[in-house]
């Protein structure tokens, strides 16, 4: 049973493309996370959500836009794709907000052609 | 600017022995720290969380410290095993109130040889 779970695991388009990426978790947490993990293996959140709402926007390009439409899941639409945002992105969760220990996914691997 | 940072360089140590990480930080207060373990094409794992009023944390062969005066947390693998080869990532709370959040270290690549 897969605590968080996201797909795809990779995703290869070309520039300029829209694409999807969905996350749901198990363990009846209220509170989900976007990251980007770059190719220097930085880790950044971009996104939190609690309970559906929007707590963390960290000055993230208005080309991604998360939803959340209910408590276990977490989607991440990216607009426009450009070379830089090759990145492996994360889903986390967590039960309370930020400072809570957080279970991840496996990433999804994201290649701009 | 505020700054966290982990021995770059990859450690090899032979099994049996401890393995020892750094974790630096500056112009941070933080309330807690978190050490979590990477595999590679795996996302982090929680491995252990410290108060900033916890001198000391202890889960198996796992030990953290916390000084908030150095502004260094110590992560030791006692009786180190070549499957604690890992990277292994520092993460301090930041910010306040709904905007806290983790603010993570590079990571320290762990190489334990049989």
């Amino acid at each position: 049973d897969t605590a968080v779970s996201q797909t795809p695991k990779y995703l290869v388009t070309q520039m300029g493309n829209d694409k999807s990426i969905k996350c749901e978790q198990n363990l009846g947490h209220d509170t989900m996370y976007w990251y980007k993990q770059d190719s220097k293996k930085f880790l950044k959140i971009m996104f939190s959500y609690n309970n559906k709402e929007l707590i963390i926007n960290e000055t993230v390009p208005n080309r991604f836009s998360p939803k959340s439409p209910d408590k276990a899941h977490l989607n991440l639409h990216i607009n426009s794709l450009e070379l830089g945002d090759s990145a492996v992105y994360f889903c986390a969760s967590s039960q309370g907000g930020g400072s809570q220990p957080q279970h991840f996914g496996d990433g999804t691997r994201l290649s701009i052609l | 600017s505020q700054k966290i940072e982990q021995n770059s360089e990859a450690l090899n140590i032979q099994e049996g022995k401890t393995a020892t990480l750094t974790c630096n930080y500056t112009n941070y207060s933080p309330a807690y720290l978190q050490w979590y373990r990477q595999d590679p094409g795996r996302g982090p794992v929680f491995l252990l969380l410290i108060r900033e009023n916890e001198k000391e944390k202890r889960k198996e062969r796992l030990k953290v410290t916390f000084d908030t005066t150095l502004k260094q947390s110590l992560f030791h693998i006692t009786a180190s095993q070549p499957a604690d080869s890992a990277t292994y990532l520092c993460a301090l709370v930041g910010g306040a109130g709904n905007n806290r959040k983790l603010i993570w270290g590079l990571g320290t690549s762990l190489a334990v040889n049989p």
